[in-house]
């Protein structure tokens, strides 16, 4: 099973970044969504497709629509460059990662 | 403030076993409702879940790496523990631990880097 990321997007300060996320067993499996930052291990920043973790900010947030998992950033900040995973479970309640997507703040 | 800590080797032979342990600060493994985990991320990839083990001491593991993992208790220490058998380059990855809710992983500990190689 396979969750499905655009490998890197870029956006300008101030912009909207919606990163995907693809998997057949999306629609019945909750999706969560992490942050790296390099040399650092990932931080939850959505689970559940759209709850949001205390401490996380307000321009962090989720959605769900069939298959597909979107993470909006909104008003990005040059802090928000990093890398993003989405993360579900397949049919067997194994856990899965996406491959990751490389957002890159110009 | 609930933190985690893996220690270990940092170089495993090949054929070898990699062994890591994961020492708990903030709350007793054996109080909490949730799943203590193992994850490992090798350079360049996304995480791969390996296993996660319940303070009654089930476990449950990915089934790529089912028949080589073992993930142990030592509640007496607070500490949680990975083994890996049969280790080949292809497992040389950051190992991290982490706490498995009901709202996903969270915290993770730093991570600690095992490379395999002769």
């Amino acid at each position: 099973y396979e969750l499905t990321q655009p490998p890197s997007m870029s956006v300008s300060p101030g912009q909207t970044a919606r990163i995907t996320c693809s998997g057949d067993a999306l629609p019945r499996r909750f999706a969560y969504w992490y942050q790296q930052r390099p040399g650092q291990a990932p931080l939850l920043l959505i689970y559940k497709y759209i709850e949001r973790p205390s401490g996380i900010p307000e321009r962090f947030s989720g959605s769900s629509s069939g298959t597909t998992v979107t993470l909006t950033i909104s008003g990005v900040q040059a802090e928000d460059e990093a890398d993003y995973y989405c993360q579900s479970a397949d049919s067997s309640g194994t856990w899965v990662f996406g491959g990751g997507t490389k957002l890159t703040v110009l | 403030q609930v933190q985690l800590q893996e220690s270990g080797p940092g170089l495993v032979k090949p054929s070898q076993t990699l062994s890591l342990t994961c020492t708990v600060s903030g709350v007793s493994i054996s109080s909490t409702y949730d799943y203590w985990s193992w994850i490992r991320q090798p350079a360049g990839k996304g995480p791969e879940w390996i296993g996660r083990i319940y303070n009654s001491g089930s476990t449950a593991y990915n089934p790529a790496l089912q028949s080589r993992v073992t993930i142990s208790l030592d509640t007496s220490k607070n500490q949680f523990s990975l083994r890996l058998n049969f280790v080949t380059a292809a497992d040389t990855a950051v190992y991290y631990c982490a706490i498995e809710g009901s709202g996903g992983f969270d915290p993770w500990g730093q991570g600690t880097l095992v490379t395999v190689s002769s």
